[in-house]
């Protein structure tokens, strides 16, 4: 069965830091990833998807790049991060042959 | 552009009432998909319907996708505390790599 990893689950870092989130699957091949980031209690945002390796496709201008090395891997990353970055970030997969999104436990980003 | 509207926003009810959520866009989807979230997890997947009409249930959860795939309801029967939660409903565009999320809908299920 497919498996949807992110880390860290929580990240508390100081304006002006950098960033790496890091998410990986397991058990498919060839998935479509996402980043999204939400809000408290509401939907979500999509940042950036990848359909694959070295393939990312930004919906939103913003401090945030993200990168695709491997085929199952999918980092969220900023050089600076600025206050407004806080929130919570969600990683997704799907299938290339299927409509569902599967999503990982999230990460909880604070800066102050 | 927000495609997906969902209402209500907030609803609050008492252990063992019935309750509707609805998401309704005037785009047409693949295939829409909904979601349940507790705070500080990831959304975890209901269902999805893909079939103009399509009606789905999941024990006290009926799930219906409009005749013009455009629009769905998810209904609760005798809800519970359990069902607490964020729901979410995503649409899938046709180009299979892009989805559109609701504004989601926070229940409360009072015991």
């Amino acid at each position: 069965s497919q498996t949807i990893h992110q880390w860290p689950a929580t990240l508390v870092q100081p304006v002006g830091s950098p960033l790496s989130l890091e998410c990986t699957v397991e058990g498919t091949s060839n998935p479509n990833l996402y980043w999204y980031r939400q809000a408290a209690g509401r939907g979500l945002q999509l940042l950036f998807y990848s359909v694959g390796i070295g393939q990312i496709s930004s919906e939103v201008p913003q401090n945030l790049s993200a990168s695709r090395p491997q085929d199952r891997q999918f980092i969220l990353s900023s050089k600076k991060l600025l206050l407004s970055d806080s929130g919570f970030y969600l990683c997704a997969w799907n299938g290339e042959t299927t409509d569902t999104q599967y999503f990982g436990p999230g990460t909880r980003l604070t800066v102050l | 552009t927000q495609l997906l509207e969902q209402s209500p926003q907030f609803l609050s009810i008492q252990e063992g009432e019935n309750l509707t959520v609805y998401c309704n866009s005037s785009s047409v989807f693949s295939s829409l998909q909904w979601y349940r979230q507790e705070p500080g997890e990831g959304p975890v997947l209901l269902v999805t319907v893909v079939t103009g009409g399509e009606v789905k249930k999941l024990k006290r959860l009926t799930f219906q996708f409009g005749d013009a795939r455009k629009d769905s309801s998810l209904h609760i029967t005798a809800a519970q505390p359990g069902d607490t939660g964020l729901y979410l409903c995503a649409g899938a565009a046709f180009t299979g790599n892009q989805f559109y999320f609701g504004t989601g809908t926070s229940l409360t299920v009072i015991p």
